[in-house]
């Protein structure tokens, strides 16, 4: 069962910033911090994960509290084909931990 | 394209009838997972295969599902006597456990319309 709470939704322009928040305040010291995103008629793609520390990759950086109870998931120069919704999932990193809630994510509209 | 496929992409059927779906993973994955989703809803875990047995099954796969993976490769899901509360879209994922980062690859699912 889904442990985060994210906004239904929101609005960006297009070529500024996109910061998607999550709360998780009961995430776990064992838990990561994972985003997926699903585009209209797609299957969800993985996007970035995180522990502690704050994480870049080349699709996004996500920036974790100190307390690690809440995150941010930034998309820096958001295009339209962020238009999706971003899913924030915490999970046990281990071999017996499969499966990923989802929850009902935050659907992004990026506005041209 | 070296993907997660998944076929039929759509399928409509009438209540009563059998569906099958079928699930091709990323070559050498050997954990494979189903999913469900329903209009506005977020993913929900079906079942999980690592190579060819089935380790997990979520209280949302009635008897009326099964899945199966022969051979650990591709997997099927059939639903016998289907129900109008069957209409998703049916979501296969694979992963690979030797670069296990909880990245899990999705295909781009079967949507299923029962009448």
């Amino acid at each position: 069962d889904a442990k985060t709470t994210q906004p239904p939704s929101m609005d960006c322009a297009e070529g500024r910033a996109a910061n998607l928040p999550c709360n998780h305040s009961t995430i776990s010291g064992n838990e990561y911090v994972y985003w997926y995103r699903q585009i209209h008629s797609q299957g969800p793609q993985y996007i970035i994960h995180g522990l502690k520390n704050n994480e870049t990759n080349e699709m996004a950086s996500l920036i974790i509290t100190e307390d690690r109870k809440s995150s941010t998931l930034i998309l820096p120069h958001a295009t339209l084909r962020d238009t999706a919704v971003y899913y924030c999932i915490v999970r046990p990193v281990q071999t017996g931990a499969n499966n990923l809630f989802f929850g009902t994510g935050t659907r992004l509209t990026v506005i041209p | 394209d070296t993907g997660v496929s998944q076929n039929p992409r759509h399928k409509i059927t009438k209540r009563g009838q059998n569906v099958t779906f079928r699930c091709d993973p990323i070559s050498e994955h050997n954990r494979l997972y189903w999913y469900r989703q329903t209009l506005g809803q977020g993913p929900e875990f079906l079942t999980y295969f690592q190579n060819e047995a089935q380790l997990e099954k979520s209280r949302l796969l009635s008897d009326r599902f099964s899945a199966e993976r022969p051979k650990g490769s591709f997997s099927t899901l059939e639903i016998q006597r289907t129900e109008q509360g069957d209409s998703a879209m049916y979501l296969c994922a694979s992963s690979s456990r030797t670069e296990y980062t909880g990245e899990l690859f999705f295909g781009e699912g079967s949507r299923l319309t029962v009448l």
